[in-house]
């Protein structure tokens, strides 16, 4: 089992809220990425970071940001959560290219 | 542009039957392509993962199919069993840049009747 992590499972807030959506991974992996996922359809890359300090915005475009300052955690913020943020976002690491890419279990974030 | 095209985008098989997930992709150059499995509501587990020189891999009940020529992969589920349900997803990496991108399709979603 993989140990990459992220919290909370499931959050409910209203529009306006700043929220963090935590990831941490004990595996030392440097390439850490956040993915966003309707029901039913694919993963979109929103973040990654090739290590501490690196952070680059991926093919969907997000309100999200994110830091990168130790190699084991990689949060997510949304500085004013709307409805339109009401989504499943997914966390993963890898070594590189070659390796597994592994995922957390998801946070299911709903705006009212 | 690279895409990833999956076949059917939904499968209902009686439970202990045999089935196979098509795979089509046109990511390129091409480094390896991955099979995961998502329950609902949870994080993708990985089943298998197959480099350019890989025809075949199996795990279990799973084997995966790789023909790079053309660009196409399958996914073989033996003896199905309740705890398959779930969406299966086919990830074709780049190897164009140095992040190795990964590329989703939407998944299959498998139900296994009993």
């Amino acid at each position: 089992e993989a140990d990459i992590y992220q919290t909370p499972r499931y959050l409910v807030i209203g529009t306006g809220k700043k929220i963090t959506l935590e990831c941490s991974q004990t595996m030392g992996h440097d390439k850490m990425y956040w993915y966003q996922q309707d029901p039913g359809m694919e993963l979109h890359l929103i973040h990654y970071s090739y290590g501490v300090n690196s952070t680059e915005k991926g093919d969907l475009s997000s309100e999200s940001t994110v830091s990168r300052i130790r190699t084991e955690h990689f949060p997510l913020t949304l500085e004013s959560a709307r409805p339109s943020h009401t989504s499943q976002y997914l966390c993963a690491s890898s070594t590189g290219e070659w390796t597994e890419a592994f995922f957390g279990q998801g946070t299911r974030l709903t705006v009212v | 542009k690279n895409q990833v095209e999956q076949s059917p985008q939904s499968l209902i098989i009686l439970e202990g039957k045999n089935c196979t997930l098509q795979c089509n992709y046109t990511v390129s150059p091409f480094s390896n392509l991955r099979w995961y499995k998502q329950d609902t509501g949870r994080g993708p587990v990985s089943l298998t993962i197959m480099t350019f020189s890989e025809n075949t891999k199996s795990n279990g009940r799973y084997t995966a199919t790789l023909d790079a020529d053309t660009k196409q992969s399958s996914l073989h589920i033996t003896a199905s069993q309740l705890s398959d349900s779930a969406s299966y997803i086919c990830v074709v990496s780049d190897r164009g840049s140095t992040l190795g991108r990964l590329y989703f399709g939407r998944g299959t979603q498998l139900t296994v009747w009993p």
